[in-house]
C-alpha cells in the first residue's frame, strides 16, 4: 500500500518553462488536493477535487491548472513557471470531508 | 488572508514540560479541526482532530481544547519528549471545501 505518491521529488525550472507535477493515490479516495508550503505561510490550498471530473480553486490557484480524469491521479500543471512559484508542493487525499488528509512526501521546486 | 491564525511561530520546551500551541479562526462554518505533525522532508501527518460539539479531546499525551464561543482551539503536549520536535499545523475545514491550515509552529524539545 503506497498511499500518496508524488513525482518528481526535486525539480529545477527556468522562468517561462512549463511542467506537470504528478500525484497518484491507491486508497480509492474521492478527495484530492494540492498545497504549497512556504516558510511562515503554512500550507496554502492551490486546487482540490471532490471526485473524478470535478475540480475547484483554492486560495492560490493563479498560474496552476489541474484535471481529474481518474480517481487515482491528480496532476498539477505549471503553465509558465515564475520565481514566485519556488516552493514545496504537497499532494493529499482523503476519503471524505472529515476524514484525515494523507499527504505525499512533497516535490521541491525551484524556478530560476 | 489566512483563515486560520496560529501562534507561536516557534516554541522551545524542556523535556518533560508542556507544549501549548494556539489557533484562532473567523469562519463559524468550519466544522472539523485537525492538528498535523510534520517532520523534515516528510508530508504532514494527522495527530489528533476535534469537532465543534466537543470541548476537549485527549489521545495519549496530546489534548485538543476547543472554545467555540471564542473561536479558538489549542494543542497541549504533556510530558514533551525530544521525539516530539517537529512542525505542528492546526487546520479547519467546512463542507466540501478542502482544508485550510495555520502558518505552523516549529517545536523544539530540549533534552
Amino acid at each position: 500500500n503506497a498511499g500518496v505518491t508524488q513525482t518528481p521529488k526535486f525539480q529545477v525550472l527556468k522562468t517561462g518553462q512549463s511542467m506537470t507535477l504528478q500525484c497518484a493515490q491507491d486508497m480509492n479516495h474521492e478527495y484530492m488536493s494540492w498545497y504549497r508550503q512556504d516558510p511562515g505561510m503554512g500550507l496554502r490550498l492551490i486546487h482540490y477535487s471532490v471526485g473524478a471530473g470535478i475540480t475547484d480553486q483554492g486560495e492560490v490557484p493563479n498560474g496552476y491548472n489541474v484535471s481529474r480524469s481518474t480517481t487515482e491521479d491528480f496532476p498539477l500543471r505549471l503553465l509558465s513557471a515564475a520565481p514566485s512559484q519556488t516552493s514545496v508542493y504537497f499532494c493529499a487525499s482523503r476519503r471524505g470531508r472529515t476524514s484525515p488528509l494523507h499527504f505525499g512526501n512533497g516535490t521541491r521546486l525551484t524556478v530560476t | 488572508q489566512q483563515q486560520v491564525k496560529q501562534s507561536p511561530q516557534s516554541l522551545i520546551v524542556q523535556k518533560g514540560g508542556i507544549s501549548i500551541i494556539n489557533c484562532a479562526y473567523e469562519n463559524t462554518a468550519f466544522d472539523y479541526f485537525p492538528w498535523y505533525q510534520q517532520f523534515p522532508g516528510k508530508g504532514p501527518a494527522l495527530l489528533i482532530a476535534i469537532r465543534p460539539d466537543v470541548s476537549e479531546k485527549k489521545e495519549g499525551r496530546f489534548t485538543i481544547s476547543f472554545n467555540k464561543s471564542a473561536k479558538q482551539f489549542s494543542l497541549h503536549i504533556m510530558d514533551s519528549q525530544p521525539g516530539d520536535s517537529a512542525t505542528y499545523f492546526c487546520a479547519a475545514s467546512m463542507g466540501d471545501n478542502d482544508m485550510r491550515f495555520g502558518a505552523g509552529t516549529r517545536l523544539t524539545v530540549k533534552p
